[in-house]
């Protein structure tokens, strides 16, 4: 298994507060991904990370920011939380299993966020 | 643009087959399936690669038809442990971002 580590593993906190979650791998893969998972939506891609300093923006990215100042580090910040961002966080990983640039992901347990 | 997955939801008795569509309105190079059990992280099961074959996995197979930009997932005489929710992935070539579907969730009943 791929060694994936979030914290903190739950976190309630109350609206306008700034919030960081942390995604910590032990496996040096070079692309790591945010996803928020809400009922009746699935899995939802925020940011991710291509390498160290190389972030793009996913689907859901507004109200978040990203940084990766290390290969194992991946952070997700929320400036000023709202109640629209409670949700289940998830990271992930991932490394190259094909020539033909697809990759399969490998997922952090979860966080789970409550904006009161 | 998020694939679509139907059924939204099935319920099956221990040993039936089931049949979980994705289908997409883009062009797709790579479909990805997952599958969550309750509370718990999303495990990969298979990619499947335009031009590739079915593949398979234990008695879980999918199959991929570029020219309908479809993908179905086969679990063949359902067991207890296959009961979760079922995520399909779609990513256009030469792209690391998956864009999931909302999932189809199954429940396996004895």
């Amino acid at each position: 298994d791929a060694g994936i580590t979030q914290s903190p593993r739950h976190k309630v906190t109350e609206t306008g507060t700034p919030v960081t979650l942390r995604c910590h791998q032990t496996e040096n893969h070079r692309y790591m991904y945010w996803y928020r998972q809400d009922p009746g939506h699935g899995l939802r891609l925020i940011h991710y990370s291509y390498g160290v300093k190389d972030t793009d923006k996913g689907e859901v990215s507004d109200g978040y920011s990203v940084s990766r100042s290390k290969t194992e580090d991946f952070l997700l910040t929320l400036e000023s939380a709202t109640s629209s961002q409670t949700s289940v966080y998830f990271c992930a990983i991932s490394e190259s299993i094909l020539v033909g640039n697809s990759y399969e992901q490998y997922f952090g347990p979860g966080t789970r966020l409550t904006v009161t | 643009q998020q694939p679509v997955q139907s059924p939204q939801a099935v319920i099956l008795r221990e040993g039936e087959d089931a049949v979980i569509n994705c289908s997409s309105s883009k062009a797709l190079y790579s479909v990805h399936w997952y599958r969550q059990k309750h509370g718990e992280a999303p495990v990969f099961l298979m990619i499947l690669l335009k031009g590739g074959e079915q593949k398979g996995h234990d008695k879980i197979s999918a199959s991929f038809n570029e020219k309908k930009q479809q993908s179905s997932l086969y679990l063949t005489a359902s067991q207890l442990s296959y009961s979760g929710t079922y995520f399909c992935g779609t990513a256009p070539p030469r792209d690391d971002k998956i864009i999931f579907g909302k999932g189809t969730r199954l429940h396996i009943l004895p």
